[in-house]
């Protein structure tokens, strides 16, 4: 596998079900994110992670809960969706630093979900 | 606030034509991204400008960071049905110390380009 993969490529879940998606980046990046994008909005950025620890929390609902073992995994814990959470979830990563700045981000695929 | 505004936010046109997408903003970019998504995918990186006033071309592609290094401009030369997409610009703030240590890009709203056979 090269680049960030992402998984499930698409998700149908109720409001009650409780899943989780998966990101993995194979380019030995030390920072991954998680954003949201909805038809017609801009990007979203909803969690960062810089070595393993969360660097920022743009104000997401408690019941989207991220998770970074490691710095090549990013997961999204899912639970108690509402149908307006229905978006492309985008999993990114990146190399920063001192005096790298805003460095290229590098996404996955996306998963499509569904909440009914 | 948006503060990376994008210029058309669509654009219907048909092959062969040449067409431009702006990317304004009034802060400063230590950065600045381009990229293209295709409906269903994460977006893809296109180009990277650093230096105010540079220019890079990838094929019919041209892309400019201003002297000021608050703007850019995405112009498409002799348009193809494969370039239509979602072309997105992202910078990286100059003054954040927090975009520095996090990376964090902030993106423009997009441009949706749609080339017709």
């Amino acid at each position: 596998e090269t680049g960030v993969t992402q998984t499930p490529r698409h998700l149908v879940m109720g409001m009650t079900n409780k899943k989780s998606l998966k990101c993995e980046q194979h380019l030995g990046h030390n920072a991954m994110y998680w954003y949201k994008q909805s038809a017609k909005k801009p990007l979203e950025l909803m969690f960062v992670y810089n070595f393993k620890e969360q660097t920022e929390n743009n104000s997401v609902p408690s019941r989207f809960s991220p998770e970074c073992p490691n710095s090549s995994h990013l997961f999204l814990h899912l639970h108690t969706l509402q149908p307006e959470d229905s978006a492309l979830y985008l999993c990114a990563s990146s190399q920063v630093g001192v005096g790298l700045g805003g460095r290229e981000q590098y996404f996955g695929p996306g998963t499509r979900l569904t909440v009914t | 606030t948006q503060l990376l505004e994008q210029s058309p936010q669509f654009l219907s046109i048909q092959e062969g034509e040449n067409l431009t997408v702006y990317c304004n903003s009034s802060s400063v970019f230590s950065s600045l991204q381009w990229y293209r998504q295709e409906p269903g995918e994460g977006p893809v990186l296109l180009v990277t400008v650093v230096t105010g006033g540079e220019v890079k071309k990838l094929k019919r592609l041209t892309f400019q960071f201003g002297d000021a290094r608050k703007d850019s401009s995405l112009h498409i030369t002799a348009a193809q049905p494969g370039d239509t997409g979602l072309y997105l610009c992202a910078g990286a703030l100059l003054s954040s110390r927090g975009s520095s240590n996090t990376g964090k890009l902030i993106f423009g709203q997009g441009t949706t380009l749609q080339v017709k056979p």
